[in-house]
């Protein structure tokens, strides 16, 4: 049972451009997101984050989207550069499960030149 | 802020021996730490949530007398597998939570990448 999903798992955009990488979930109890940047052998790094009380929040280029209703959230990089190319997870919790998270299966960004 | 180091990040072994993999959090304590485990081109599978001094609870289908988990201090968790099999191989991540910025965020390590001959 996927509770999380990242229906895209490649993405390609081209430097300069907005990347936009979506992610949807079914469990409604889920309040708190976030999204991570994978490099291959390497632990995944924190970007940024929303809690279900926001329905967007902004960090430098990142910019996290989060449709509740639709249960599904997006986020934009913006302008996308080679160096953002990465496996990009979203992951959930919900208040109660001491914290645990639950990543999607990501999505593979490629910023071209 | 928010670092957390593993150690060792390579390690390779013989079936049968057991392995320690070291979690710590430099520069925040951390209440919670998490264990996962990730193989190749699929999503990160949480293995067990540690809270210092207390029992680590695992995930459903992982074997807690296998994967020995220790939450000595609100910096250090180790991960020790013990009785090492091929299929043990993979790629290890904790996870830390507890920074200064109060959220639910977890903090992740660099991994260790288990080979068991």
């Amino acid at each position: 049972d996927q509770q999380v999903k990242q229906n895209s798992p490649s993405l390609s955009v081209q430097e300069g451009r907005i990347s936009i990488l979506n992610c949807d979930y079914t469990n409604s109890m889920f309040d708190y997101f976030l999204w991570y940047k994978k490099y291959p052998a390497e632990g995944p790094t924190f970007l940024i984050s929303i809690s279900s009380i926001k329905d967007k929040n902004e960090d430098g280029r990142f910019t996290v989207f989060l449709n509740k209703s639709a249960k599904h959230l997006s986020l934009h990089i913006v302008p996308s550069q080679p160096g953002d190319s990465a496996v990009y997870f979203c992951a959930a919790s919900a208040t109660g499960t001491a914290s645990k998270l639950t990543f999607g299966t990501g999505t593979r960004l490629q910023v071209t030149l | 802020g928010a670092v957390v180091s593993q150690h060792p990040s390579r390690v390779i072994c013989k079936s049968g021996t057991s392995v320690k993999i070291e979690c710590r959090s430099l520069d925040f304590q951390a209440t919670t730490m998490f264990w996962y485990r990730q193989f190749p081109k699929q999503s990160l599978m949480l293995m067990a949530t540690s809270n210092e001094g207390s029992k680590a609870t695992y995930e459903q289908g992982v074997e807690k007398d296998k994967f020995l988990i220790n939450h000595a201090s609100l910096t250090l968790s180790t991960l020790t597998v013990t009785s090492a099999h091929p299929e043990d191989s993979s790629f290890y991540i904790c996870s830390a939570r507890g920074g200064a910025d109060g959220t639910d965020t977890q903090y992740f390590g660099p991994g260790t990448r288990l080979t068991v001959l």
